[in-house]
This record gives structure tokens, C-alpha cells and sequence, in this order.
């Protein structure tokens, strides 16, 4: 089946210091991706998001970045700070097959601990 | 603006058993989605409801089940507990649930099967 994963489960960073967050997808005709970050306790966050007809969506110190031909996706986090240290999340907003256009569901990547070392 | 809303917080049920988790959207959305987040398989989705009706269903067994309200409230029932139902239940709400449609999580309620 399709699925969203993601290549390292734990990414250790000094607090100031840029973190990238990497994210494999399978779906090709995937067409908006999201990251979450979710802190201990609490539910996903939205971070930022990005359509498939774009290469680099920029944040408040996020970017996103997508590689169709690689199906692959990227966070940066510039400066980061401890705040955030959480479990970052990569979606995939599809519909499922021999569904509606409607009817969108979120395929989430195992997600990554992103700590912050002071 | 008032945040989705999730109640209640921590649940704890016997094998057997059936429960109910409910889900209060923000303000105006239309669209809730129900997500089961464990350790072993992270976040899965479980369905999607929009103006009272199913739109979508993830693969969960038929003991997984769910509704929408007028108010768009939700609620989902679990029947028949197991010890793997064990597990953060996470709600979110989005105006549309379309493409495109941001969708914010509530903080979840952690059910516990004993």
C-alpha cells in the first residue's frame, strides 16, 4: 500500500544551529504535503505546508522543500531553539483510491524526535 | 477563538467494554477526522465526518465506529474493547476536510484497555 515514512527516527541538534527533517513518500499522485509537530502531551501541530506544484514553501523560520522526482520532502528549521525539541510529523493529504475528491484523509510518517542540546 | 476540544482527557476500560470519545470542533468547521496514534503503527486514520455524513474510512474494524452531529460535534464508540485498542484518540477539525483545508488537532484522549 502507499505510505509516508520517514529516514531517521531521533535528530539531536545544538540550540542555534540549522535542523532538516527528511521525509520519503511512495505516492506519486500525492498532491499536499504537511508537518506536524507534536509535543509530549499534546496533539499535531500545523507547521507548514506545500502543494506539489511547488519546489520550497518558507515559514517563520521553517521551509519546506519537495522533490517530486524523489518523492521526497524536507524540513529545515533555522536557529533552532529548544522550544523546538518535539516529534515532527511528515502528511500526505490524498484522496483514497476509488474515492471522491472530496473525501481526503492524512497519511502521517512515523515521525521524528527532534531534541535540542543546549 | 476556542481550540477543538476533546473530552474526556484519560480513560481507563476492562477488555469487553465499550467506549465513547467525544470531539467539539472550533467554531464553524465542518469537517472532523478521527486518528488512533500508538507507538508501533503512530498516527492512523480512522474516518472523516463531514455535515452528519461518513465521507471517509480508514481500515479499522467494523467495532470502530462514529458520528457527527447537527453542531458538528462528533463522537466515536469503540465496542468490544481490546488491550491493542489501547491508544492516544486524536480529533481534527478543518472548515471543508478538502485539499488544501488546514486541519487542527484537539489534544486527545489517552484510552487505556485493562
Amino acid at each position: 500500500g502507499e505510505s509516508v515514512g520517514l529516514h531517521l527516527p531521533t535528530l539531536s541538534v545544538q540550540e542555534g544551529d540549522n535542523s532538516i527533517i527528511n521525509c520519503a513518500y511512495s505516492n506519486s499522485a500525492s498532491d499536499y504535503f504537511i508537518w506536524y509537530k507534536q509535543e509530549s502531551g499534546k496533539g499535531p501541530q500545523f507547521i507548514i505546508d506545500i502543494r506539489s506544484n511547488m519546489d520550497k514553501r518558507q515559514g517563520q523560520r521553517v521551509t519546506v522543500l519537495l522533490n517530486k522526482t524523489v518523492k521526497h520532502l524536507s524540513l529545515q528549521i533555522a536557529a533552532t531553539q529548544p522550544g523546538d525539541s518535539a516529534v515532527y510529523f511528515c502528511a500526505e493529504n490524498s484522496s483514497p483510491e476509488g474515492s471522491s475528491g472530496s473525501a481526503r484523509q492524512l497519511t502521517f510518517g512515523s515521525g521524528t524526535q527532534l531534541t535540542v542540546l543546549p | 477563538k476556542a481550540g477543538v476540544t476533546q473530552t474526556p482527557r484519560y480513560l481507563i476500560k476492562t477488555r469487553g467494554q465499550q467506549v465513547t470519545l467525544s470531539c467539539s470542533p472550533i467554531s464553524g468547521h465542518r469537517s472532523v477526522s478521527w486518528y488512533q496514534q500508538t507507538p508501533g503503527q503512530g498516527l492512523q486514520f480512522l474516518f472523516e465526518y463531514f455535515s452528519e455524513t461518513q465521507r471517509n474510512k480508514g481500515n479499522f474494524p467494523g467495532r470502530f465506529s462514529g458520528r457527527q452531529f447537527s453542531n458538528s460535534r462528533s463522537e466515536m464508540n469503540v465496542s468490544t474493547l481490546e488491550l491493542g485498542d489501547s491508544a492516544l484518540y486524536l480529533c481534527a477539525s478543518s472548515l471543508f476536510g478538502g485539499l488544501n483545508t488546514e486541519a487542527f488537532f484537539g489534544q486527545g484522549t489517552r484510552l487505556t484497555v485493562v
